[in-house]
């Protein structure tokens, strides 16, 4: 089955300073990643997929990329963080024969 | 469009009660079905799933029947315990599942187990 990691657990960033946020899959090959922000209190939104290495698709327009170097790597990065990009992050996957999603265990991030 | 519509939160109940979390969904064909479960800190788990209806998803004491005349799969316990305590939601992913279905998520019910 398949393992995600996600780190850092939490992470205190300043306004304007860069984010990078790492997601790595073991256990399958070629599957779907996705990014997903958890506000306060509040649902899932999903902000990036990838199906491919070097493939993105955002679903909501905003401060942050994402970028796929390699077949189980996703990354989430910004050049300049904003206040409302505290959150929590969930990376998720989706191998090629496996009905639901498995996730990490999520970054809180906090920009102060 | 295809969408998940659970109870909202929080929901707080005492230890050993019966647990009941409605969701209903709107999409066309036969979906498949999911409860995920965040602990508070962590990411989100698996709890059960339904691929086709009057499928009966069943882990850890929770059920959820695929109800295809309701468009519901309502999650139920029959004796909660403080450490149900946790976030509930409710997803699907559309007719013809492939990998590069992307799921739908409900907004989460919270869940709190008074002892």
């Amino acid at each position: 089955s398949q393992t995600i990691h996600q780190w850092p657990a939490t992470l205190v960033q300043p306004v304007g300073s860069p984010l990078s946020l790492e997601c790595t899959v073991e256990g399958t090959s070629n599957p779907n990643l996705y990014w997903y922000r958890q506000a306060a209190g509040r649902g899932l939104q999903l902000l990036f997929y990838s199906v491919g290495i070097g493939q993105i698709s955002s679903e909501v327009p905003q401060n942050l990329s994402a970028s796929r170097p390699q077949d189980r790597q996703f990354i989430l990065s910004s050049k300049k963080l904003l206040l409302s990009d505290s959150g929590f992050y969930l990376c998720a996957c989706v191998g090629a024969h496996n009905y639901g999603y498995t996730f990490g265990s999520g970054t809180r991030l906090t920009v102060v | 469009g295809n969408s998940v519509t659970q109870m909202e939160g929080p929901v707080t109940l005492s230890e050993e009660a019966f647990l009941t979390i409605n969701c209903t969904y709107t999409a066309t064909g036969y979906p498949s079905l999911f409860w995920y479960v965040q602990y508070p800190g962590e990411g989100l788990q698996l709890l059960l799933k339904a691929t086709k209806a009057d499928d009966k998803g069943s882990n850890k004491g929770f059920e959820a029947t695929y109800r295809k005349e309701t468009t519901s799969f309502h999650l139920e316990k029959g004796s909660v315990q403080v450490s149900d305590s946790a976030v509930y939601f409710c997803a699907l992913i559309p007719t013809g599942y492939s990998s590069a279905s992307k799921i739908i998520f409900g907004s989460g019910t919270r869940l709190s187990i008074r002892p």
